[in-house]
């Protein structure tokens, strides 16, 4: 089994449609959540963290569920802008060393 | 805040070739990571450095890659003798001593191709 699990897509919605991506995640020493966007051909980049509260930016909102290893991004009032690779990240701490694993990456196409 | 440099931005070898890679992480941060990054897949942990010192290197294929980071800043990533399935985009990342909730500052990375 996968550590990080992802739909890889692709998700093609028209401009303005809500969208959600789902992610699992097997280690459950995992202690802290990401969500990364990867446009083609560049370097990921931080979107947001993922906290167990929820958390919201903008249009962007996370949600982490620890009993069921579940994380989800959605994305509401899509625009062209947001096509990309989006990938659930999860960090594991041990002693003072922490490391990210990365999923795949579920690619997003918003279309006119 | 310049970002984490690396270079060469691209390369293409012949297998069985040598390369290196070359990453100048964010001022002050003391962990770098190095990542693989194949078509189609999400990055993949090469090795960790904490200052000048090794974390984690378990999925480093020892027997052709190897990394240094000579006095904390600086890293380099060799492989010799190179394979066609290492083409690949090898990124560099960098964080303050734990990663913590922070997540990573990525380089722009290097793209090998092996032919």
């Amino acid at each position: 089994r996968k550590e990080v699990e992802q739909d890889p897509g692709p998700f093609n919605v028209p401009e303005g449609a809500t969208v959600a991506f789902n992610c699992t995640y097997s280690n459950s020493a995992s202690q802290s959540f990401f969500w990364y966007r990867q446009d083609c051909r560049k370097e990921p980049k931080l979107l947001m963290s993922v906290y167990s509260s929820g958390n919201e930016d903008g249009r962007f909102t996370a949600q982490l569920n620890r009993a069921s290893q579940y994380i989800s991004l959605l994305i509401r009032d899509s625009k062209l802008s947001d096509s990309a690779t989006y990938l659930c990240v999860v960090n594991v701490r041990t002693g003072t060393a922490s490391k990210l694993t990365f999923g795949t990456g579920t690619r997003l196409q918003v279309t006119l | 805040e310049a970002g984490v440099a690396q270079s060469p931005r691209y390369k293409i070898i012949e297998k069985r070739q040598s390369v290196a890679f070359w990453c100048n992480p964010i001022s002050g941060h003391a962990t770098l990571y190095w990542y693989q990054q194949i078509l189609g897949q999400g990055p993949k942990l090469l090795i960790q450095f904490q200052n000048n010192g090794v974390v984690d290197d378990s999925q480093l294929p020892k027997d052709r890659f190897s990394a240094e980071r000579l006095k904390g800043v600086d890293s380099t990533l060799k492989i010799q003798p190179a394979k066609l399935e290492d083409s690949a985009v090898y990124l560099c990342a960098s964080s303050p001593l734990v990663g913590g909730n922070y997540g990573y500052t990525f380089g722009s990375g290097t793209r090998l191709t092996v032919v």
